[in-house]
């Protein structure tokens, strides 16, 4: 049973336009998420994260939403950017003493010039 | 910039042989991680460790094994590679609760 679930495995965007990405998730354990940017071949990079304890972090273009109501986060990339297009994997961290992380199934962006 | 540093890159091997995946972290983390990844799948966690001597199964059941000696080293073994286990393999590390997991460039495996 997949705990972090993103529904759309693809989005496109004109560049200059609001990127949204997507995530839902099942555990009511996780306390902290994060979103990773990956590129084929490479490992994933950090991008922003958010605590359980909040509902917005904001860094620069990027900002993380959480409803936990919902169990649902989204990433906001404002305004993006050809070099955005990656592919976004959503992930969150188990309340428990391996801080392991649980990844979505990602999201491949293209934002088109 | 993150730390962390995987060999080889790029692997082609022959089925039955033995491989040895190298990870290692310059950061001082306690906690590391091994992924494997399918194109278009999620990222699974196959094997973690807690600090020097801890080690741990993952979610995801994996034939390869892992050692812990040294706080900065984190190599992965399959003792027989065989065309199944034809994968990407992403080492991490963090330093704990409520912060962010660096990972390596990953190293691309092929058994043929």
């Amino acid at each position: 049973d997949q705990q972090v679930k993103q529904n759309s495995p693809s989005l496109s965007v004109q560049e200059g336009r609001i990127s949204i990405l997507n995530c839902d998730y099942t555990n009511s354990m996780f306390d902290y998420f994060l979103w990773y940017k990956k590129y084929p071949a490479e490992g994933p990079t950090f991008l922003i994260s958010i605590s359980s304890i909040k509902d917005k972090n904001e860094d620069g273009r990027f900002t993380v939403f959480l409803n936990k109501s919902a169990k649902h986060l989204s990433l906001h990339i404002v305004p993006s950017q050809p070099g955005d297009s990656a592919v976004y994997f959503c992930a969150a961290s188990v309340k428990d003493s391996s801080y392991k992380l649980i990844f979505g199934s990602g999201t491949r962006l293209l934002v088109r010039p | 910039e993150a730390d962390i540093y995987q060999t080889p890159r790029y692997l082609v091997i022959g089925t039955g042989k033995k491989i040895t995946l190298e990870c290692s972290q310059t950061m001082g983390h306690d906690k590391m991680y091994w992924y494997q990844q399918d194109p278009g799948m999620e990222l699974h966690l196959i094997h973690y460790s807690y600090g020097v001597n801890s080690t741990e199964k993952g979610d995801l059941s994996s034939e390869s094994t892992v050692s812990r000696i040294r706080t900065e080293h984190f190599p992965l073994t399959l003792e027989s590679a065989r065309p199944s286990h034809t994968s990407q393999y992403l080492c991490a590390s963090s330093r704990g609760p409520g912060t962010e997991a660096f990972f390596g460039q990953g190293t691309r495996l092929t058994v043929v």
